[in-house]
């Protein structure tokens, strides 16, 4: 089977950096991926990591190590707009599987 | 999401009736995922393709049906809607997941 953790919650101050982490168990592992979702609206794509590194996309970035079936993401220069829901998600076998996110409160 | 429609957005059913969701894409993407989001327990795959006429089941496929007869369309089915469907029903598609805005269901 697949499965994915993730911290339930986090909280941070406006202008600090916050990590979510992400632990999978998987077969067939492609990928891992990155979501952002605010209340009420639908996931957005964030980043992906395929190979063991950090990708960097301004103030994201996302980690990943295969052999350790671990990734996380890096939130710097934290804004009240990046209060969210944050999902990371498995690319396997034709399929994309999500853990049950994280959710970051960002306070002034 | 350009590219991606969902319809309904809201709809209210009663107990017992099929209900039929669209998912309609214009990227030509061959991969197209259905999931639902409950609280606590993130985004669950439901069906997913991977081609016309290509489906599969995921983690919660019980009491559901897909059919994918052309590129564009993806259908979700609940064929006796029951009050532990009531969900936000989201729409993928493409190997990252371009997510559709949703439609939130309730069986009543």
């Amino acid at each position: 089977g697949q499965s994915l953790e993730q911290p339930s919650e986090v909280t941070a101050v406006e202008g600090a950096i916050v990590q979510m982490n992400c632990t999978y168990q998987t077969s067939g592992f492609y990928g891992l991926s990155w979501y952002q979702q605010h209340d009420g609206g639908a996931p957005t794509f964030l980043s992906y990591n395929a190979l063991d590194g950090l990708e960097e996309t301004g103030r994201f970035s996302s980690f990943l190590s295969r052999s350790d079936s671990y990734g996380y993401l890096l939130l710097q220069e934290l804004q009240m707009k990046d209060s969210a829901s944050y999902f990371c998600a498995v690319s396997s076998t034709d399929k994309l599987i999500f853990g049950t996110g994280t959710r970051l409160q960002v306070f002034p | 999401d350009a590219g991606i429609t969902q319809s309904p957005r809201h709809k209210v059913t009663e107990t017992g009736t099929p209900v039929t969701l669209r998912c309609h894409q214009t990227e030509n993407h061959r991969y197209m995922y259905w999931y639902r989001q409950d609280p606590g327990h993130g985004l669950r795959l439901i069906h997913y393709s991977y081609g016309v006429k290509d489906t599969d089941k995921g983690e919660v496929s019980d009491g559901y049906s897909v059919s994918r007869s052309k590129t564009e369309d993806f259908l979700l089915t609940l064929e006796s809607a029951t009050s532990s469907q009531t969900s936000v029903y989201f729409c993928a598609i493409g190997g990252y997941g371009t997510f559709g805005s949703g439609t939130r269901l309730t069986v009543v």
